[in-house]
């Protein structure tokens, strides 16, 4: 049982929207920690979508946003593309575990 | 470039160590904030730990679930992380990644290609 709850999987046609949710807890999300978001494809590294909730690191394509509200977060993806079919992952910090938390993770299929 | 490259995995049996290296190239180690990160078989990423830069106190957080048998260290003048790992158990079977970690917002941005150690008699 992961700390920060997302949902197993979400599927879209290619061109659509998606949404991932994250929900956490007082000791996390909902205390002000920021919530970040990692794009993870098989036998390759995790690579940094957004953080601090909302930020872009360079060279991630605008189709990828995130925003956050009280204890849970969103991962919205536009445009959605093949390339795109992925396990994503939010993660913060949790006050209570002192210790940095990840979501299950959700598996996105482009259909 | 910045590149994060993991060494050391292999097979061991329960109750046995191994010691992970992690080099790091294209920025400057030693104000880095460095993490552990795994993802086990059939499940997601999983926090291991994190060692502050010098500068900082050098000092290290575990995740419960290896807290007093993983030890996270450093070498700056190799710009080379260690993640050393005793008493191993079955569920630690996984591919470790290393990563660079925000001092503030806590997340990994830079990350190693990881390695696999599986625990297995």
């Amino acid at each position: 049982q992961s700390v920060l709850t997302q949902p197993p999987s979400v599927s879209g046609a290619p061109g659509q929207r998606v949404t991932i949710s994250c929900t956490g807890s007082s000791s996390n999300v909902g205390a002000g920690y920021d919530v970040h978001w990692y794009q993870h494809l098989p036998e390759t590294a995790p690579k940094l979508l957004i953080y601090g909730n909302i930020n872009r690191p360079s060279g991630v394509p605008d189709r990828f946003s995130g925003s956050k509200s009280g204890t849970s977060a969103s991962l919205a993806i536009t445009g959605l593309q093949p390339e795109d079919e992925a396990v994503y992952y939010c993660q913060s910090y949790d006050s209570s575990l002192s210790a940095v938390v990840f979501g299950g993770g959700t598996k996105l299929t482009v259909l | 470039e910045v590149q994060l490259v993991e060494s050391g995995g292999g097979l061991v049996k329960p109750g046995g160590s191994l010691r992970l290296s992690c080099a790091a190239s294209g920025f400057t180690f030693r104000n880095a904030w460095m993490s552990w990160v795994r993802q086990t078989p059939g499940k997601g990423l999983e926090w291991v730990g994190r060692i502050k830069s010098r500068d900082d106190g050098g000092t290290t957080d575990h995740a419960a679930p290896v807290q007093g048998r993983f030890t996270i260290s450093r070498d700056d003048s190799k710009d080379t992380l260690f993640l050393q790992m005793d008493s191993l158990k079955t569920e630690d079977t996984g591919v470790y990644y290393c990563a660079t970690c925000n001092n503030t917002k806590y997340y990994m941005d830079v990350w190693g290609k990881g390695i696999t150690v599986t625990v297995s008699s």
